[in-house]
């Protein structure tokens, strides 16, 4: 099956540095990747698409500079959370857009990364 | 090992009430999750529980046994909007998301 990881799992930094995150599709090409923030008993948050070769598209909210997104390959996304502070500890969890037979298309999740900042 | 178990897909009757099942095996429990997902859109999140009981919301319901590892997720009236993939999801000790691999349902008119 479509397997995803993310790299680290958890995480943590001094305020005022940077965190990157990667996103791996394993044994599929993704040519769309999904980064998510989930805080403590809330939901999924999508933070932006990330499209192989072009720029991310961010949603609502979300500040492009502090998260910088690059998509260099078809098989890695990366999430820079830039001068990173307390608020910004959460769960970041990204997922990869698979192709299936037919046309069809599914999400595959990676097992997220825990990022607390001191 | 850590798992999470669903059915890979249901079908139901429109109008029809529908119970998706999920059972799972975590090191340490910290909350499950359900979330829907249509086809090529990102999954939308429908309930979390922690305690043990039914948490209900609209035509939802989501039900958790933690001595069990057991949950479900309960459709009723169903519509054919709500035909889409639900993701079973539990997160361990570590707090790291582990994902069933989702119900793919069917409704029918």
């Amino acid at each position: 099956g479509a397997v995803v990881s993310q790299h680290p799992s958890w995480v943590i930094c001094k305020s005022g540095t940077s965190v990157k995150i990667e996103c791996r599709s394993l044994d599929f090409q993704a040519t769309t990747m999904f980064w998510y923030r989930q805080f403590p008993k809330q939901s999924l948050m999508l933070m932006a698409t990330s499209n192989e070769g072009s720029k991310a598209t961010y949603e609502q909210g979300v500040e492009k500079d502090k998260f910088l997104i690059n998509h260099a390959s078809l098989t890695l996304s990366t999430l820079t959370v830039t001068s990173a502070h307390p608020e910004d500890s959460s769960f970041y969890i990204c997922s990869a857009r698979y192709y299936l037979a037919g046309g069809h298309n599914e999400q595959f999740f990676g097992p997220g990364t825990r990022l607390t900042v001191l | 090992g850590q798992n999470i178990d669903q059915p890979t897909e249901m079908t139901a009757t429109e109008g029809a009430i529908v119970q998706i099942n999920c059972t799972y095996q975590t090191s340490g429990f910290n909350g499950l999750f359900w979330y829907q997902q249509h086809a090529g859109e990102a999954p939308t999140f429908l309930s979390y529980n922690v305690l043990d009981g039914l948490e209900e919301k609209g035509r939802f319901s989501s039900f958790l046994s933690r001595s069990k590892g057991y949950s479900y997720l309960l459709l009723k009236e169903l519509q054919m909007k709500d035909s889409a993939s639900y993701l079973c999801a539990v997160r361990d000790s570590n707090y790291q998301l582990i994902w069933g691999a989702g119900t793919k349902l069917i409704i029918k008119p």
